[in-house]
């Protein structure tokens, strides 16, 4: 069965600093790999996602991740935070075999510090 | 953004009753989801369906069951509300097609069953 660890649940950092969350996967093939990201009160949208190819992804937001299969990785990171990207981030998981179905981890809170 | 809405957004029911969320789309994709989120958990996938009449239980099913007569609308219904079914609901739909192709999500609806 497919799961996903996120192994921080919250993080605090410094407005202007870098941002490193962290998610492990646990699946036998190679996996679908998303990471979204909900503020308060809203619902989840897509940051990036990993299919194939490039093991290094461009998503919104000025947002990348790595996917290390070695590793069972896939951190997302941002060079520079702002204020507005404080919120919750979500990473998923999905696969062929299990009809694409998704499976997210617990989450990461991030508070931005002035 | 997606047109996926869902209602009511927020919801405070008695435990016993019955409860019926809805999810609509204008995107006229093809999947469907329900999805529960719970502090610590993050989403739990309960129902999803991959057509019209055709659905399938998700990791968390217990409790809750769902109806898919049009393209557009997906309904999930509690039978009798618990309080352990207090959550927040997130409907999501994707185009499918062969792959995993990302899903994007509703707004979420608030349920408080006493």
């Amino acid at each position: 069965a497919q799961s996903v660890t996120q192994p921080d649940i919250h993080i605090t950092v410094s407005e202007g600093a870098s941002l490193e969350l962290r998610c492990n996967y646990s699946y036998g093939a190679t996996p679908y790999l998303f990471w979204y990201v909900q503020s308060p009160g809203q619902g989840l949208q897509l940051l990036l996602k990993y299919f194939s190819g490039d093991t290094l992804v461009q998503g919104i937001k000025g947002f990348e991740a790595e996917f290390k299969r070695s590793q069972s990785s896939f951190n997302l990171r941002k060079p520079s935070v702002h204020w507005s990207d404080a919120a919750e981030y979500f990473c998923a998981v999905g696969a062929r075999s299990n009809d694409y179905k998704l499976s997210f981890g617990a989450g990461t809170t991030v508070t931005v510090r002035a | 953004d997606a047109g996926i809405t869902q209602s009511p957004r927020h919801k405070v029911t008695e435990t016993g009753t019955p409860v019926t969320l809805r999810c609509h789309q204008t995107e006229n994709h093809r999947y469907m989801y329900w999805y529960r989120q719970d502090p610590g958990h993050g989403l739990r996938l309960i129902h999803y369906s991959y057509g019209v009449k055709d659905t399938d239980k998700g990791e968390v099913s217990d409790g809750y069951s769902v109806s898919r007569s049009k393209t557009e609308d997906f309904l999930l219904t509690l039978e009798s509300a618990t309080s352990s079914q207090t959550s927040v609901y997130f409907c999501a739909i994707s185009d499918g097609g062969g792959r995993a192709d990302t899903q994007y999500f509703g707004p979420g609806t608030r349920l408080t069953v006493l």
